[in-house]
């Protein structure tokens, strides 16, 4: 079951804030956090493990809700360099696969 | 800074043509993935490896697509004939999993963009 992104896209001025949010009707291992660029390959963000804490770089962050089975990505302070369409990836199970099912993606553009 | 690599960039063929697509995963890493992308669909995974063992292939059309992974260091995805639907950007990955709990991840190719007129 693929997880559902809210909002499916979002403009922003640089300097403000967003957050992205990824669901799952199925109770979640894990969650992966991937941005996007146009013509680009999906690169790597993030991971949320079941258990733990709210992870962040810079002025990226995320968190987990294991009981909603949902995950938020906050951007704080938006740069241009944020724009392009993250997606989440979900893993349902604790035997580390590494398959990942993944949203439909949100398109951020921010602007000057 | 070890990355996966892919060929073709750019494939343009016309329908009913043989396309092959190879993807070097990173050393060492045990799992590979193939994923089909287009705007209507999304990412879709299409199938995948673990030591070079496939895993899991149901997510591709069984009837014109067929993956492998001759060696540790190649991949390749095959579609023949290919047909005009099949266009799109089809990704490679590599991580390492199945060794116990990770934090692990996935780790993208450039893709490679395929059209099929």
């Amino acid at each position: 079951q693929q997880p559902v992104q809210s909002p499916q896209a979002v403009i922003l001025r640089e300097g403000e804030d967003a957050v992205i949010n990824c669901s799952s009707s199925k109770a979640l291992y894990s969650v992966h956090w991937y941005r996007q660029k146009h013509g680009e390959a999906p690169v790597f963000l993030m991971i949320l493990l079941k258990g733990g804490e709210q992870k962040g770089h810079d002025k990226i962050s995320a968190s987990f809700n294991e009981k909603k089975q949902q995950s938020s990505l906050y951007l704080t302070a938006s740069q241009l360099s944020y724009s392009g369409t993250y997606f989440c990836g979900t893993e349902s199970s604790a035997s580390n696969t590494g398959k990942l099912i993944f949203g439909q993606g949100t398109t951020l553009q921010v602007k000057p | 800074d070890a990355r996966v690599t892919q060929t073709p960039r750019d494939k343009v063929t016309e329908m009913g043509q043989e396309v092959t697509m190879r993807c070097q995963p990173i050393l060492g890493h045990n799992t590979v993935f193939w994923y089909r992308q287009t705007m209507m669909q999304g990412l879709e995974l299409l199938a995948y490896f673990r030591n070079r063992a496939p895993l899991d292939d149901s997510g591709m059309p069984k009837d014109r697509f067929s993956a492998e992974m001759p060696d540790a260091t190649l991949a390749t995805l095959k579609i023949q004939p290919s047909e005009p639907r099949d266009s799109a950007v089809y990704f490679c990955a590599s991580g390492l999993f199945g060794q116990g709990p990770s934090t692990d991840t996935q780790y993208f190719g450039p893709g490679t963009r395929l059209t099929v007129l």
